[in-house]
């Protein structure tokens, strides 16, 4: 049950495209296509923005996408907004009705 | 529209014990499963446990085996989590979620803070 690695920190200017790679093991990102993300506003609770790897909630812009290769998920941003600074979360099934999170990366928008 | 409200967190000591509660609303609650997760001071989120829309399974992460237990009422609409033996590192914001999307944690309610001190 360790965590999932991510950056730290990525960062970007309005309208640049920028991705967050999420990587495990082949017991949870690569086991499963149950791969998810999240966007956290501080002080707020977590948003849904992508699941199943690469699904959208009704109501997420479609500049979020997410892929997944082998053991390692990604979450991109395509034209990053203002509003999109924030700290982003993967989540994985890990088998055995477990969990798993990433360490969290935080967006800055330039 | 789906709504989540935690309540029951709090101050407490080491060693002692506190019931956390989760109201749903919005949604067949007794048909889907339901989560806690948690996020410590200034940390990322952990997955804490979850349990089977008829309570019949419930997993929980291995820091809190033995310690917690979660549990809940389909006639209330209610989650619970019991916790007991606290620890200063159980200090976080505790969240109750749905998984109403299969195998997904989607929807949040807005956390309770449990302070072990």
């Amino acid at each position: 049950q360790s965590a999932l690695t991510q950056p730290r920190s990525v960062s970007g200017s309005p309208g640049q495209s920028v991705t967050i790679s999420c990587t495990g093991t082949s017991s949870d990102v690569g086991g499963y296509n149950y791969v998810s993300w999240y966007q956290q506003h501080p002080g707020k609770a977590p948003k849904l923005m992508i699941y199943g790897v690469s699904k959208r909630p009704s109501g997420v812009p479609d500049r979020f996408s997410g892929s997944k290769s082998g053991n390692t998920a990604s979450l991109t941003i395509s034209g990053v907004q203002a509003e999109d600074e924030a700290d982003y979360y993967c989540c994985s099934f890990a088998g055995s009705h477990t969990y798993v999170f990433g360490t969290g990366t935080r967006v800055t928008v330039l | 529209e789906v709504q989540l409200v935690e309540s029951g967190g709090g101050l407490v000591q080491p060693g002692e014990s506190l019931r956390l509660s989760c109201a749903a609303s919005g949604y067949p609650f007794s048909s889907y499963w339901m989560a806690w997760v948690r996020q410590a001071p200034g940390e990322g989120l952990e997955w804490v446990a979850n349990i089977k829309d008829d309570g019949s399974e419930k997993y929980y992460v291995d820091s809190v085996k033995g310690r917690f237990v979660i549990s809940r009422d389909n006639a209330k609409n209610s989650l619970y989590l019991q916790m007991s033996s606290l620890r200063a590192e159980d200090t976080a914001i505790y969240y109750c979620a749905t998984y109403i999307i299969t195998a997904t944690i989607d929807c949040w309610g807005q956390g309770t803070q449990v302070t072990v001190s």
